[in-house]
């Protein structure tokens, strides 16, 4: 079984440009999330989606940070303009019920850095 | 939201068993216990998951007791690659939203040859 995809694997940028990420989950997994991992630190959710739904962006800086799930499979998360804060792993995980009760599936990452 | 307490970091030997403890004091009904694993420049893997009593994979065994104030992750007879950061969740994995499950700063092991 394919695992969770997401590229860019590293991404350097400056302070007030843009950049998305993007992942495409395990198929057939309704269920996405996008996580932000800062060094030292566990992940913590930013966002989750039911098929092309939000269930929950209560935790996503929605005045600089976008997610979007076309057609309730791959996602992309954008960031503009970035701030040296967001400097982060991000991580995109799926699952195959809403709840996660077999736990979900993350992928490798993207690594950005902000200078 | 259930909030957890593991130690900061543990070192082994290969070969040892190692158990994680995870307190979480004010666990609510509906919560489940789940545990993640992490390597570096790696998303977390899902290790294993219970609700009460002993749950048993192919990877590790997890222990609640009766009160489900706390958890053990037991990992049998460890190696170097068990070197990872293990992370502690509580939450209603139920309710259909990922928040009720938060990542702590988990536990970083160890494993010396």
């Amino acid at each position: 079984e394919a695992g969770v995809a997401q590229s860019p694997r590293y991404k350097i940028i400056e302070k007030r440009q843009s950049v998305a990420f993007w992942c495409n989950p395990i198929s057939g997994h309704a269920t996405l999330y996008w996580y932000q991992q800062i060094l030292g630190q566990g992940p913590k959710l930013l966002i989750q989606f039911q098929n092309n739904g939000v269930v929950d962006d209560s935790q996503l800086p929605k005045d600089r940070f976008s997610a979007e799930r076309l057609k309730g499979v791959d996602s992309t998360l954008k960031i503009q303009p970035a701030k040296l804060e967001d400097s982060a792993v991000y991580l995109c995980a799926s699952s195959l019920d809403r709840g996660g009760n077999y736990g979900y599936t993350f992928g490798s990452g993207t690594r950005l850095t902000v200078v | 939201l259930a909030k957890t307490t593991q130690p900061i970091s543990m070192d082994s030997y290969e070969g040892q068993e190692v158990n994680i403890t995870c307190s979480h004091n004010n666990i609510a009904t509906n919560d489940y216990i789940t545990w993640y694993q992490q390597f570096p420049s790696q998303g977390p893997r899902f290790i294993i998951q219970g609700y009460k009593t002993k749950v048993t994979n192919e990877v590790a065994s997890l222990f609640i007791p009766a009160d489900r104030k706390s958890s053990t992750l037991s990992l049998p007879r460890v190696s170097l690659s068990d070197t990872a950061v293990y992370y502690c969740l509580v939450g209603d994995a139920t309710s259909g939203s990922a928040r009720q499950l938060t990542f702590g700063s988990g536990t970083q092991l160890t494993v010396l040859p």
